[in-house]
């Protein structure tokens, strides 16, 4: 079966300093993968989605980055956090677009 | 920008109510999805429609998709503590989802 990990499931980090979340999926090849922020108790926002190694496409202007490394690893990144930065991150895995998403259990940042 | 309008935005009922919410848009979709999400966790998929008029049960949820495509509803019978969270839909207008703006339901013991 299919698993999808993500972490830290917390973070507290100061204005500036850089962010590295990471997510990994097991159990299938080639899944496309996406990364979403979530304002408190509402919907999501689509940051960064990858169909494959090294493909990235990026859906919002902002000061976070994201790569695919290898085929099941998705990285969201940062080299400086902003406060506005902070929200509730989840990364999602699917198989290609007509099927439903699998998401991880999210991190919580809280940019200080 | 395309959106995905649900509402009401909060519900609190009581447990055994019957509740409908709405998942509203002026876009066609070829598909959609409406999720389950707890507090801090990731939102857990419910069920996926892609025919217009289509009708699916899931136990006590029902949920149909409109038939133009444009927008859904999910209605729950006789609601239980357990429905309580955060419901999202989900639609697909071209290559990617596009996630609702959310309904949280309580349901009081």
């Amino acid at each position: 079966s299919q698993t999808i990990h993500q972490w830290p499931a917390t973070l507290v980090q100061p204005v500036g300093s850089p962010l590295s979340l990471e997510c990994t999926v097991e159990g299938t090849s080639n899944p496309n993968l996406y990364w979403y922020r979530q304002a408190a108790g509402r919907g999501l926002q689509l940051l960064f989605y990858s169909v494959g190694i090294g493909q990235i496409s990026s859906e919002v202007p902002q000061n976070l980055s994201a790569s695919r490394p290898q085929d099941r690893q998705f990285i969201l990144s940062s080299k400086k956090l902003l406060l506005s930065d902070s929200g509730f991150y989840l990364c999602a895995w699917s198989r290609d677009r007509n099927y439903g998403y699998t998401f991880g259990s999210g991190t919580r940042l809280t940019v200080v | 920008t395309q959106l995905l309008e649900q509402s009401p935005q909060f519900l609190s009922i009581q447990e055994g109510e019957n509740l409908t919410v709405y998942c509203n848009s002026s876009s066609v979709f070829s598909s959609l999805q409406w999720y389950r999400q707890e507090p801090g966790e990731g939102p857990v998929l419910l069920v996926t429609v892609v025919t217009g008029g289509e009708v699916k049960k899931l136990k006590r949820l029902t949920f149909q998709f409109g038939d133009a495509r444009k927008d859904s509803s999910l209605h729950i019978t006789a609601a239980q503590p357990g429905d309580t969270g955060l419901y999202l839909c989900a639609g697909l207008p071209s290559y990617k989802y596009i996630f609702g703006t959310g309904t949280r339901l309580k349901v009081l013991a």
